[in-house]
């Protein structure tokens, strides 16, 4: 059973648009959801992230909306670039403070963006 | 944010060897540190949860006679690949929980990965 459906698979922007990656999740147990780039040949870096109780929160030209009733959250980026172009996964977390802990990612998406 | 190193980020070997990956925590500690492993153009596979001074939980699927786990210090997991075959080529990424007191969320940090390739 997948927790995280995330959508598209692959996205291609042209430079200056928005960029769009969605993801879905069965577990209401779930507590933070990150976003995470990550460029080819290289590890994961934490680019983003929302807590359940807040439905939107930007930094710069990222963007996370938050649905909680329909257990939906939303990557966007503004004014897309050519060096954004890489794989972002979304994920779902639970376990806060010292008790058990999980992180749950989505397929992923690859994004092109093009000049 | 918090750094997280592996060693080494390539590595070749033969069909029939060990290879030890290391993965540390430079500038927090860490009681719990993960070990995922990436096809190309996949998600990252989660395989096993080290954790400081216990044996590691592995994910179901996941030998654990193959892929030798040991977190012997805060800052320090290993990996060991035994009696690699081509099958074990993968991309093998570490991660490190950062717990924060105060907050109830732990971040979750990234190494940059090893390329592992047997021939």
């Amino acid at each position: 059973q997948q927790q995280v459906k995330q959508s598209p698979q692959s996205l291609i922007v042209q430079k200056g648009g928005i960029s769009i990656i969605n993801c879905a999740y069965e577990n209401t147990a779930f507590d933070y959801f990150p976003w995470y780039q990550q460029f080819p040949g290289k590890g994961p870096a934490l680019l983003i992230a929302i807590r359940p109780d807040v439905s939107e929160k930007k930094e710069g030209r990222f963007t996370i909306s938050f649905n909680k009733s329909a257990k939906q959250f939303s990557l966007h980026i503004m004014d897309s670039q050519p060096g954004d172009s890489a794989t972002y996964f979304c994920a779902a977390i639970w376990g806060s403070g010292a008790g058990s802990y999980q992180l749950t990612f989505g397929k992923g998406t690859k994004l092109s963006v093009i000049p | 944010g918090a750094v997280v190193s592996q060693h080494p980020s390539r590595v070749i070997c033969k069909s029939g060897t060990s290879v030890k990956i290391e993965c540390r925590s430079l500038d927090f500690q860490a009681t719990t540190m993960f070990w995922y492993r990436q096809f190309p153009k996949k998600s990252l596979m989660l395989m096993a949860t080290s954790n400081e001074g216990s044996k590691a939980t592995y994910e179901q699927g996941v030998e654990k006679d193959k892929f030798l786990i040991n977190h012997a210090s805060l800052t320090l997991s290993t990996l060991t690949v035994t009696s690699a075959h081509p099958e074990d080529s993968s991309f093998y990424i570490c991660s490190a929980l950062l717990r924060t007191s105060g907050s109830s969320y732990n971040e979750q940090f990234f190494g940059p990965g090893t390329r592992l390739t047997v021939l």
